[in-house]
């Protein structure tokens, strides 16, 4: 079973700092790699989907990179914002599996201040 | 674009009453997913339908019945609720099963069972 862990779990900077969000993976046979997004009390909102064959994906001040070999992932976020405040998720899917049942990591909860 | 709509939003039961949680999608994708979000253990798949006529069981699918009615619609039925199922029930659908399977998720349907 694919097991998904994020670090830090909470994370809080004054804006316009640079940030990076981690996720590790543990079966690295995998053909992608989602990011979410989620504010209180909504649902998820997903900002990138990373393919295997990309290592590397750009939404604005987002880009989020891709390392199979080392079972890693990072969610880069650049001149932080107060509307970047969230819960970050990162999600994995079955190791070799292309059905898209996804397994996630508990999230790195953001707070950027003003 | 409505994408990913679940009903209802918000319910109460009892326990040993039962309901169903509505989904629909409006993007034409061929599977679609049940998870669960409970603190501490993050979003957890309870039933996926791969396709239309096809349903699998998740990690945690016991006490949960599904029905994938239509390529649009994929409902969760709970027979006799438990306490131990008040969570936050997400749906959530993708194109198909293959490497671009990015997830797009409904806000979610908030349930306590007293």
């Amino acid at each position: 079973k694919q097991e998904v862990t994020q670090i830090p779990a909470a994370l809080s900077v004054p804006e316009g700092e640079n940030l990076v969000l981690n996720c590790s993976f543990t079966d690295s046979a995998i053909y992608n790699l989602q990011w979410f997004r989620q504010d209180p009390g909504k649902g998820l909102t997903s900002l990138l989907l990373i393919q295997s064959s990309q290592r590397e994906q750009t939404s604005g001040r987002l880009n989020a990179s891709l390392d199979k070999s080392s079972g890693r992932s990072t969610l880069y976020i650049a001149a932080s914002q107060p509307g970047d405040s969230a819960t970050y998720l990162c999600a994995a899917p079955d190791r070799g599996s292309t059905l898209g049942r996804l397994y996630f990591g508990r999230g790195t909860q953001l707070t950027v201040w003003p | 674009n409505a994408g990913v709509t679940q009903t209802p939003k918000f319910q109460v039961l009892k326990t040993g009453q039962s309901m169903t949680l509505q989904c629909a999608q409006d993007m034409n994708h061929n599977s679609m997913y049940w998870y669960r979000q409970d603190p501490g253990m993050g979003l957890r798949l309870i039933y996926y339908s791969a396709s239309e006529g096809t349903t699998d069981k998740g990690e945690v699918p016991n006490g949960y019945n599904v029905s994938r009615l239509n390529k649009r619609e994929f409902s969760l039925r709970l027979e006799s609720a438990a306490p131990s199922q008040t969570s936050v029930y997400f749906c959530a659908s993708s194109e198909a099963p293959g490497m671009n399977t990015e997830a797009f998720f409904g806000q979610g349907t908030r349930l306590t069972v007293v």
